[in-house]
């Protein structure tokens, strides 16, 4: 079974809005921290936020905030004001404190975001 | 100088050579890890390593070796490419002591095989 979910091949969003990009996640482990990463088109692994399980609040980091929904699983990344430098491809993954394996990652297929004029 | 360093950048063999990519990091942290990336598919964890004596396999070990030879240098060995290796590969280390235990990547390797 799938541990990270991102529905959303690919999303458009015009320059100036909000965009929410998708991530549900699958764990019977109590304590896990779920995270974005921004990859732009020369490649390289950009972390955005986090968010910890026990965390009350919803992480927020500028124009990122995520959007946690522990009884739904679900960690989807809100993009305000969206900027022509937001297009790249955003990955969603989880870290399983007690049954993940030395502090690994498991990541979802990605969403490309495409930010138009 | 960027934290974690990876060579090559980019890197085009043929099907039966051996390859190394290596991976240096200034981070000094104990845990690193080699991912691969392949498109639709995210990242697949290859192997990880705790410190220098220990080395696990990841998902999708087959086909691939590592060596820690400090704890700032890891580095993937394909003995005998094949062209469904051609991927992107990242190097990445973690602390698991503070913070939220994120992975500081590398640059990424590109490797193709022909």
């Amino acid at each position: 079974a799938q541990k990270i979910t991102q529905t959303q091949p690919g999303m458009f969003v015009q320059e100036k809005e909000a965009v929410t990009l998708d991530c549900t996640y699958d764990t019977s482990d109590p304590s896990y921290g779920l995270f974005w990463y921004k990859q732009p088109s020369s490649g390289e692994m950009i972390f955005l936020i986090y968010q910890g399980s026990y965390d009350q609040q919803n992480a927020t980091e500028g124009r990122y905030s995520l959007n946690f929904q522990k009884a739904r699983k679900s960690a989807n990344l809100v993009i305000s004001a969206s900027q022509l430098g937001d297009s790249a491809m955003y990955f969603c993954a989880m870290r399983e404190v007690f049954t993940g394996t030395a502090s690994k990652l498991t990541f979802g297929t990605g969403t490309r975001l495409q930010v138009t004029l | 100088d960027a934290d974690v360093t990876q060579t090559p950048r980019n890197r085009i063999t043929k099907t039966g050579k051996r390859i190394m990519l290596e991976c240096s990091q200034t981070k000094g942290h104990d845990r690193m890890y080699w991912y691969r990336q392949d498109p639709g598919l995210g990242l697949q964890l290859i192997y990880y390593s705790f410190d220098v004596k220990d080395i696990n396999k990841g998902e999708i070990s087959d086909g691939y070796s590592v060596s820690r030879q400090a704890q700032a240098k890891f580095s993937l060995s394909l003995e005998s490419a094949i062209p469904n290796q051609t991927a992107l590969y990242f190097c990445a280390t973690s602390d698991p002591t503070g913070g939220t235990g994120e992975l500081f990547f590398g640059e990424g390797s590109r490797l193709t095989v022909l």
